[in-house]
Order: structure tokens, then sequence, then C-alpha cells
């Protein structure tokens, strides 16, 4: 079945760039489906960050679009996600998630990987 | 932007207990509505979608409705292992998705 593993530093300084990799296993990207990031604050609730389309195609949360960049290597069959500019308010919980348009939903999570922002 | 509040933010419940949840959103989105549970320190998953599809596996005591911009997530009977946060999540604006803030179930 198809699996998915967020990997990247847990420790970003302020003003850096947050950089994260899913792995997917199972399916190959570049089959279809869009792929996403979402975010969770310690305590808080959800934010969609973005997501890409196997073709490269991306779409980003406007809150957010001009810090990221989701970007996909079909043959290492990852995605990956750049945030730029970070500041304590970036501190999170990052999921991955795959996007099945059939039913218009997020099926299947990574498990996620809390990213710090510190100095 | 489709804004998603849920009500209540959280609530006490005992097992047995017939428990409801609802969502609201900014604007209509016809039945693009979605639920998922999320445990402490686990992902969320994906309960039921388009208002009231549940997805596969999921025990039939869950159950959704609505449409245009009010949802309702209700359990039947709770059980123990159904003390958990619960998301609602609009996919009508496309590729654009947004969540609610989340209901918390707790043991009453």
């Amino acid at each position: 079945q198809v699996q998915l593993q967020e990997s990247g530093p847990g420790l970003v300084k302020p003003s850096e760039t947050l950089s994260l990799t899913c792995t997917v296993s199972g399916y190959s990207i570049s089959s279809g489906y869009y792929w996403g990031w979402i975010r969770q604050p310690p305590g808080k609730g959800l934010e969609w960050i973005g997501s890409i389309y196997h073709s490269g195609s991306t779409y980003y949360n406007p809150s957010l679009k001009s810090r990221v960049t989701i970007s996909v290597d079909t043959s290492k069959n990852q995605f990956s996600l750049k945030l730029s500019s970070v500041t304590a308010a970036d501190t999170a919980v990052y999921y991955c998630a795959k996007f099945l348009s059939v039913v218009d939903a997020f099926d299947i999570w990574g498990q996620g990987t809390m990213v710090t922002v510190s100095s | 932007d489709i804004q998603m509040t849920q009500s209540p933010s959280s609530l006490s419940a005992s097992v047995g207990d017939r428990v409801t949840i609802t969502c609201r959103a900014s604007q209509s989105i016809s039945r693009y509505l979605n639920w998922y549970q999320q445990k402490p320190g686990k992902a969320p998953k994906l309960l039921i979608y388009a208002a009231s599809s549940l997805q596969s596996g999921v025990p039939s005591r869950f159950s959704g409705s609505g449409s245009g911009t009010d949802f309702t997530l209700t359990i039947s009977s709770l059980q123990p292992e159904d003390f958990a946060t619960y998301y609602c999540q609009q996919s009508y604006s496309t590729l654009t998705w947004t969540f609610g803030q989340g209901t918390k179930v707790e043991i009453k």
C-alpha cells in the first residue's frame, strides 16, 4: 500500500530556509495524484501549505505563497517543501499527504515531522 | 478564502453517548466537505468525504450530513477509541483547501 515518510532537519534557525522531503513508497508519483504539505503548530489546528501535481504544477496557500516552494523528483519518488525566512511562528509538525481526486480528500498521510525554529 | 468554523471547540461525553459536531463554511461549498480524526501524536485519518461518504474501514457509527454551508459529523455510540480531535476540511475551492479549527472530544 501507499506510504509516505517525511524527513529533514528538526531545528532551523530564524530567517533561514526550512527544507523537508517526503518519500513515497508503494506508488509511483509520476503515475498521478496531487501531493501536499500540511502543518500543525503545537496545540493548534491544521493548515494546508501547498500541493503539487505529478506533472509539477504547484498550488500554494495564499498566506504562505511568497515563501513556499514545492517540487517533485520523480526519479527518487519524492516531493519536497522549502519554506524561506522562517520565524518561530513556523514551528510545527509538518505532514506530507496524498490527495485523492476521486474523493477530493487527503486519504493517506505521513507520520509527520516536528520542526522547531529557534536560534 | 473559504473559512471553516467548527462548534463546539471541545466537548465531554461518555462511552455510549451520541455525539454531534458542527462545521459551517463561510460560503456555499455544495457537498465538498471532509472529516478527519486525529489522535494525540498521530497524523489525521480520513473518516468521511463528500459530506456523507464513509471512507473504507471506518466504523458505521460515524456518519456525516449537510450541504451548502452547514454540516454535521455524528458518532452514534461513542467508543473509547473515538476520543480524539475532529477536523472538517473543504475541498470546494479548487486546490486551495482549508480546515476547521478542530473539535476535541474528551471523556466525561
